[in-house]
């Protein structure tokens, strides 16, 4: 059974960083890429950034390009999401997910990160 | 202002076909696969159609998803009311670097 467990969300001033991770298990972690998407309170989904199988190939939505850093270690099956430079509208549960381009098959439970001063 | 155009709401009765419409343009839809997810309050969406038409195997099969040019729809058959959610499209827009899209979500309310 596939299964993300995202960890790593709380309050946080604006300005100031928090770093996201996302174990994962019962897949060949290494074999497929994955992406985060959030979900501001009440609002849809929105992607925020992917990467390939051996980490080499990242993306990032225009709105975190330059302040997120998505990382891997496959060695360990997780995944992380690196968030410098909080706004307030970077409050939202991450959702890590298993896949890219719009195929995310399976999906963690969220973690909340709040930017509030 | 989401890169593809859901209705923000749609509704109907028991056992009534209810479709939902999804506009995009060519670097998304027009050229990539369309993604349809559902999602209850409180939880993590779940996939209920990739790949443009294909339903994961645990869905049931009153969910059927269709494309033509730059626009996909879902539908959902034999309404019941454990269907009232929040339904996504998704797909990839090879604009610039490339980027993840997602509609603005479609509230459907079965009465």
């Amino acid at each position: 059974e596939v299964q993300l467990v995202e960890s790593g969300g709380g309050l946080i001033q604006p300005g100031g960083s928090l770093r996201l991770s996302c174990e994962a298990s019962g897949f060949a972690f290494s074999s497929y890429a994955m992406s985060w998407v959030r979900q501001a309170p009440g609002k849809g989904l929105e992607w925020v950034s992917c990467i390939s199988g051996n980490g080499l190939g990242t993306n990032y939505a225009d709105a975190v390009k330059g302040r997120f850093t998505i990382s891997r270690d496959n060695s360990m099956n997780t995944l992380s999401l690196q968030m410098d430079s909080l706004r307030a509208d970077d409050t939202a549960v991450y959702y890590c997910a298993r896949g890219r381009y719009g195929d995310y098959g399976d999906w963690g439970q969220g973690t909340l990160v709040t930017v509030s001063s | 202002q989401s890169v593809l155009s859901q209705p923000p709401s749609a509704s109907g009765t028991p056992g009534q076909r209810v479709t939902i419409s999804c506009s995009g343009s060519y670097p998304n839809i027009g050229s990539n696969f369309v993604y349809w997810f559902q999602q209850f309050p409180g939880t993590a969406p779940k996939v209920l159609i990739y790949r443009d038409n294909q339903r994961p195997s645990g869905v049931p099969d009153r969910f059927s998803g269709s494309k033509s040019g730059s626009s996909a729809s879902l539908t959902i058959s034999g309404l019941r009311s454990e269907d009232e959610a929040d339904y996504y499209c998704a797909a990839w827009d090879d604009r610039l670097s490339g980027r993840g899209v997602f509609g603005g979500g479609t509230k459907l309310t079965v009465l």
